[in-house]
């Protein structure tokens, strides 16, 4: 099965500073590639996701790139604000038109300092 | 677009008893609905995929007779757990797939269950 790891587990930056997660997956044939915030004592939240057709995806301060070849795809998120604080998780799936199994990374905190 | 709700947000039962959790989409139908654990600082984990009027499918290692899981419409499941105990305190995170279309999957605020 599909197996996804993310880096790093922690990450601390300045504000207005940007801030990179990556994450790598094992299933080639995977095809779609959500990113989701998640505060403390809530659930998940659909910030950006991308599908294998494209390399990168923006929506204004954040960013996905993904490099199919090397199986792996990043989160970019620039200019950042205390409440981008939270924890954030990847996710791979195999997309066949719909109710397919997501597969999570470990998750990164992020903590952006004033 | 695209809410999920759940209720409750946090339930705190006895050994013994069973609790049901309602995952609910709002203002979309969804064909398929998905039920998660997480423990604290952890990723989730899946424990089951529900499709509407079919029976659940559950990951392995989880228990169908201990976790019941019914997807009764296009916009409610539910999740009971039965003769709950201390070890089945966790967070419990539902999400929906609007339809065949695309899988696109949002969650639901989760529901914390402490069983003491």
């Amino acid at each position: 099965g599909e197996n996804v790891e993310q880096h790093p587990s922690t990450l601390s930056v300045q504000e207005g500073d940007s801030a990179v997660i990556k994450c790598t997956y094992s299933d080639s044939a995977s095809n779609y590639f959500p990113w989701y915030k998640q505060e403390l004592g809530k659930g998940p939240q659909l910030i950006i996701d991308i599908r294998s057709n494209v390399g990168e995806k923006k929506d204004q301060r954040i960013a996905v790139t993904l490099n199919k070849t090397a199986k792996h795809f990043s989160l970019h998120i620039t200019e950042t604000q205390p409440e981008d604080s939270a924890v954030y998780f990847c996710a791979a799936s195999l997309t066949t038109g719909g109710g397919n199994k997501l597969t999570f990374g470990t998750g990164t905190q992020l903590k952006v300092e004033l | 677009g695209a809410v999920v709700s759940q209720h409750p947000s946090r339930v705190i039962c006895k050994s013994g008893t069973s609790v049901k959790i309602e995952c609910r989409s709002l203002d979309f139908q969804a064909t398929t609905m998905f039920w998660y654990r997480q423990f604290p600082k952890q990723s989730l984990m899946l424990m089951a995929t529900s499709n509407e009027g079919s029976k659940a499918t559950y990951e392995q290692g989880v228990e169908k007779d201990k976790f019941l899981i019914n997807h009764a419409s296009l916009t409610l499941s539910t999740l009971t757990v039965t003769s709950a105990h201390p070890e089945d305190s966790s967070f419990y995170i539902c999400s929906a797939s609007r339809t065949s279309v695309t899988d696109t999957q949002y969650f639901g605020p989760g529901t914390r269950l402490t069983v003491l």
